[in-house]
């Protein structure tokens, strides 16, 4: 089945500065790789997916890069702020499947004010 | 809310109790999700229903029992539980053909005394 490691486990900015956090996967039929993002006490939610299509993807400070001949995903914040302060998890699935995503283990960012 | 309602927000239970955890989606989606969040772990699957069937049990002890009736209610049923047991369990839910990623519902804080 499929593996997804994450790294780094926490990671703390300056506010104003840019974090990256990577992701690898393990099955190469994977196609779809979202990323969540769970603040404090609330439930994950979507900030960002892109499909095997494409290498990259950007909405406002946020971007996700794909290299699919490594099989790994990155998501990059930048002019970060303290509201982005959370923990993110990556994932990776098949469209078109109700296998379920694979996550990986979730990365603590803290931005600094 | 997200269209993704889970009831309730917080339990405490014995280890001779029996509960359920309740989640009902209002997205139209097809398939739901049992997930289970320990601290410092990754989001572990738990179960998935595709078109009210089961399709994935993750190696879940019997104490875990899943119910899905129908497309939009998924239960989870829990009796002698144990205090490892306890908890975030979230519920989601998805539109398998389309895979725009998982809906979480805020989940159930579980605890076992």
């Amino acid at each position: 089945g499929e593996n997804v490691e994450q790294h780094p486990s926490t990671l703390s900015v300056q506010e104003g500065d840019s974090a990256v956090i990577k992701c690898t996967y393990s099955d190469s039929a994977s196609n779809y790789f979202p990323w969540y993002k769970q603040e404090l006490g609330k439930r994950p939610q979507l900030i960002i997916d892109i499909r095997s299509n494409v290498g990259e993807k950007k909405d406002q400070r946020i971007a996700v890069t794909l290299n699919k001949t490594a099989k790994h995903f990155s998501l990059h914040i930048t002019e970060t702020q303290p509201e982005d302060s959370a923990v993110y998890f990556c994932a990776a699935s098949v469209i078109g499947s109700a296998r379920q995503l694979t996550f990986g283990s979730g990365t603590q960012l803290t931005v600094l004010p | 809310e997200t269209g993704v309602t889970q009831t309730p927000r917080h339990l405490v239970m014995g280890m001779t109790n029996k509960k359920s955890l309740k989640c009902e989606q209002h997205l139209g989606h097809n398939a739901m999700y049992w997930y289970k969040q320990s601290a410092k772990k990754p989001l572990e699957l738990m179960f998935v229903y595709s078109l009210e069937e089961r399709v994935e049990n993750n190696s879940v002890p019997s104490r875990f029992s899943p119910e899905c009736p129908n497309s939009s209610h998924l239960f989870l049923h829990l009796h002698t539980l144990q205090p490892e047991d306890s908890a975030l369990y979230l519920c989601a839910s998805s539109q398998v053909a389309e895979n725009y990623g998982y809906t979480f519902g805020s989940g159930t804080r579980l605890t076992v005394v």
